[in-house]
């Protein structure tokens, strides 16, 4: 399996502009997380998924963050409108279960609004 | 309530030396343990985890970690450092008690000196 993916590992944007970020687990997995990463905050889980249904999204900063997972194999978190303090790494992450199992995370996309 | 605590910020050992990296938590729950491994520029590797089996945990890399519950510390701990150590690493608790949580710590960042 090539890992969790994530597209694009980069992106600068404009404040106001929106965003969205992509990620595909690994196949089977049942479990897939969306962390932000920013030197100030650490790291931080923004909402994680079981079977494709939100189940926690407690740690989305405001309303201008969604995240939806139409299918098994594609998950997106939105931005809209973008703004300055959202710079950051955002991962994703999948796991087969959430309690005892490994989160494989992808690479990362590194997201500056200027 | 839920909390973990990596007691150092930044630590530095030379190549060679041991080292340890500290962990404490709170939970209410049995919990399960994880250490996991951040380099530059890239996303988080399993190093280990704790899940209520052996209290000694061996992980990759010759890394492994004891659960002390009497303590409530899960520390991290290698017999030599290689420079390939260097990078950041994080404690995190997951417990059930009727909701999942995830929490990670703040990180300690490992500095190997020559």
């Amino acid at each position: 399996d090539a890992g969790v993916i994530q597209s694009p590992r980069h992106e600068v944007t404009e404040m106001g502009q929106e965003v969205t970020l992509r990620c595909k687990p690994i196949s089977g997995h049942d479990y897939l997380f969306w962390y932000r990463q920013t030197m100030m905050r650490g790291l931080e889980l923004l909402i994680y998924f079981n079977n494709n249904v939100p189940i926690d999204d407690s740690g989305m900063p405001e309303d201008r963050f969604s995240a939806k997972m139409p299918n098994a194999s594609f998950s997106t978190l939105k931005i809209q409108p973008s703004e300055p303090r959202d710079s950051a790494v955002y991962f994703c992450a999948s796991s087969f279960r959430m309690y005892t199992d490994t989160q494989y995370f992808g690479p990362g996309t590194r997201l500056t609004v200027l | 309530a839920q909390s973990v605590t990596q007691l150092d910020s930044h630590v530095s050992v030379s190549e060679g030396t041991p080292v340890l990296l500290r962990c404490n938590y709170s939970s209410s729950y049995s919990p399960s343990l994880f250490w996991y491994v951040q380099h530059p520029n890239k996303g988080l590797q399993l190093l280990l985890k704790y899940t209520s089996a052996a209290t000694l945990v061996k992980g990759i890399n010759g890394f492994e970690a004891e659960f002390k519950k009497s303590e409530t510390s899960f520390h991290l701990t290698k017999p030599s450092a290689h420079m390939s150590d260097a990078a950041e690493y994080f404690c995190v608790v997951i417990t059930g008690g009727g909701g999942n949580k995830l929490t990670f710590g703040t990180g300690t960042q490992l500095k190997v000196e020559l």
